[in-house]
């Protein structure tokens, strides 16, 4: 059975602090995909990254960045000095290879406080 | 390139009416996926359909609720008798390969 869980319910932060929101899943596939989206208060969905489980290198995005380590099947988000705009909630969500149905997490809500 | 459509965006409904939400996926796409998010909790998987077949139907509730997706116009899904249980967002999702690409959802209130 698939399922991702995101501990954190709700994190606060200053701004210009660092934030990471953790994810951790669980899969029998060996070839799936990791995501994270973030839903801000508008309520659509904004894909942020997709992350094949073959490749366990970080990556940057300007101020994100995600850290994929498979021996622990986490796959950690990092908002770098974090911005009220970022105040949302994200999902990270897991998928079998063939594409077929997402899994999320329950997702985190994410305040940043000017 | 459009991406995925749905409409409404926005749905109120008296409780016992039905409630038909359309989704157009993106341009090639011919995998369709509709997921339920409740108030303040995560998405979740509902059916999963190709043109013409339902292919995992494994997240729908057994009554009331059903989906389809012709071989032409969007996908189709419909709730008959609607209770206050149902107002959620209601996100379309497609896909060709890998990877699947959201639309904005529809927000479905139950009066």
């Amino acid at each position: 059975a698939q399922k991702v869980t995101q501990a954190q319910t709700e994190i606060s932060v200053v701004e210009k602090e660092d934030v990471t929101l953790d994810c951790v899943y669980e899969t029998r596939d060996t070839t799936y995909y990791l995501f994270w989206y973030k839903q801000p208060p508008s309520g659509e969905l904004v894909f942020l990254i997709r992350r094949n489980s073959f490749d366990e290198q970080n990556e940057i995005s300007g101020r994100y960045s995600w850290n994929f380590q498979k021996s622990t099947s986490s796959f950690n988000f990092t908002i770098t000095a974090s911005q009220v705009v970022d105040s949302a909630v994200y999902f990270c969500a897991l998928s079998a290879a063939g594409g077929f149905k997402t899994i999320f997490g329950a997702g985190t809500r994410l305040f940043v406080k000017a | 390139n459009a991406g995925v459509m749905q409409n409404p965006r926005h749905l109120v409904r008296r409780r016992g009416q039905e409630a038909r939400l359309r989704c157009s996926p993106m341009k090639g796409h011919s995998h369709v996926y509709w997921y339920r998010q409740l108030p303040e909790e995560g998405l979740k998987f509902m059916v999963y359909l190709q043109k013409e077949n339902i292919i995992d139907e494994s997240g729908m509730p057994k009554e009331r609720f059903s989906a389809e997706f012709p071989k032409e116009g969007p996908s189709i899904l419909r709730i008959q008798q609607v209770v206050r249980g149902d107002s959620a967002a209601y996100f379309c999702a497609s896909s060709q390969n890998a990877g699947q690409y959201f639309g904005p959802g529809t927000r479905l209130t139950v009066t």
